[in-house]
């Protein structure tokens, strides 16, 4: 089972600033990584998939980059609605997938 | 605009089996590409895939839940379904269905999720 670790547990950011959330993979899993948003009492949001492609309907301050074992998601301009919980989810060659421990984003 | 919506019921006693169904509406559930998944997770705490199941019945399980875990279909009524046997407190989450995108899978569409709470 691919183990994911995301850093940090916790990012203390000003709105309008940027945020950069980390997630590392133990094993490679070339670009099969998904970021979702989940904010208190709701269902995750998917918000990037295959490493770097936003979702239907997601903002452009949200963008993915990374591969291999390493990777990151950057929020670009923090509005109100982006403090929230930030997963991500590995999903290379065969399951189970795995999730992340979170990455909680809250306003400083 | 798919929707899907879980429903079973929100406490199990230890022991006893924790039943689910996730209705989908606004697509249909033998649409080809996608198949159709069940996470979980413990209050306060991160996601667990659980198993996902196509429409021809092909299933696949978390091996930590493998022999505990059944995932049904059923297509004429555009529902899905799970059941988790001899289940303990450390069963105790909300538990979401999700449409999963086939090869690749990730998880595009969540039900609300429903909390189960295991406790006698």
């Amino acid at each position: 089972e691919i183990v994911v670790t995301q850093s940090p547990a916790t990012l203390s950011v000003s709105p309008g600033e940027r945020a950069i959330l980390s997630c590392r993979a133990s094993q490679s899993v070339g670009t099969n990584l998904a970021w979702y948003q989940q904010k208190p009492g709701q269902a995750p949001r998917l918000l990037v998939y295959d490493a770097s492609t936003r979702a239907a309907g997601i903002p452009d301050r949200f963008s993915g980059s990374g591969s291999g074992t390493e990777f990151t998601l950057t929020i670009s301009s923090l509005q109100s609605e982006d403090f929230a919980i930030y997963y991500c989810q590995q999903y290379n060659n065969r399951p189970p997938w795995t999730f992340g421990q979170g990455t909680k984003v809250e306003i400083k | 605009q798919l929707q899907l919506q879980e429903s079973g019921s929100g406490l199990v006693k230890p022991s006893q089996t924790l039943s689910l169904t996730c209705a989908v509406s606004g697509g249909s559930i033998t649409i080809g590409g996608y198949s159709w998944t069940w996470i979980r997770q413990p209050p306060g705490k991160g996601l667990e895939w659980i198993g996902y199941i196509y429409h021809s019945g092909t299933t696949y399980y978390n091996p930590s839940l493998e022999s505990r875990v059944t995932i049904s279909i059923d297509n004429p009524q555009n529902q899905f379904s799970l059941r988790l046997t001899s289940v303990t407190a450390a069963d105790t989450a909300v538990y979401y269905c999700a449409r999963e995108k086939w090869p690749t899978a990730y998880l595009d569409y969540w039900g609300q999720g429903i909390l189960v709470t295991v406790s006698p």
